[in-house]
């Protein structure tokens, strides 16, 4: 079956570090995504990683494991306007097109 | 930029009434999705295209059907509206080979409230 877990909520500091880890076990995997989503708004793309290791961009890193079906992101020098939700997404493979399988989101929430 | 709007943000309609959600995106992509987003159970594929005329069913496709006459032109249709349909409703496209094409784009999303 295609599970991807992720945790409800995570409460983090504003200046502080924050790691939201997903973990996988689907069919097929042709990369993994993180997405952020502010209440009321669309999800933004934050990041992909296809090859085990860690990307880099700006505040944010990603990282995959695939043999562990395991991914974080990590989230640096908090600020007031990263709460936000945070999905998982995997890519699958399946027909004509690969299909995202989203797991259900973390809700940060980032105090002062 | 890649722009994917949605015909309406908010929209209200009665039991049985059918509903039509219009998406359009100006990049040329030739995959395009329609996904309902619901508290604790996240982003579900309803249907999906990878071409014009093209679909596939989703994950959660009952109830719904959907339509592309036109590329850029991605069309969800609620044939009979029921309560258990009250949802956001997110379209997304992205290109289907090339460099950018892991990248998905979504829309602003359209709540919809059957009553």
């Amino acid at each position: 079956g295609q599970n991807i877990d992720q945790p409800t909520e995570m409460t983090a500091t504003e200046g502080a570090i924050v790691q939201i880890n997903c973990t996988y076990q689907t069919s097929g995997f042709n990369g993994l995504f993180w997405y952020q989503q502010h209440a009321g708004e669309a999800p933004t793309f934050l990041s992909y990683n296809v090859l085990d290791g860690l990307e880099e961009k700006g505040r944010f890193s990603s990282f995959l494991s695939r043999s562990k079906g395991y991914s974080y992101l990590l989230l640096k020098e908090l600020q007031m306007k990263d709460s936000a939700s945070y999905l998982c997404a995997v890519r699958d493979y399946g027909g004509a097109t690969n299909k995202l399988i989203f797991g259900t989101g973390t809700l940060l929430a980032v105090q002062p | 930029d890649v722009k994917v709007t949605q015909s309406s943000r908010y929209l209200v309609k009665r039991t049985g009434e059918k509903v039509f959600l219009e998406c359009v995106q100006d990049m040329d992509h030739e995959n395009m999705f329609w996904y309902r987003q619901d508290p604790g159970l996240g982003l579900r594929l309803i249907y999906f295209s990878y071409d014009v005329k093209m679909k596939e069913k989703g994950d959660i496709p009952e109830g719904y059907s959907v339509s592309r006459e036109k590329k850029e032109r991605f069309s969800l249709i609620l044939e009979s509206a029921s309560t258990n349909q009250t949802s956001m409703y997110l379209c997304a496209s992205r290109r289907a080979t090339g460099r950018s094409s892991y990248e998905q784009y979504f829309g602003p999303g359209t709540r919809l409230t059957v009553t």
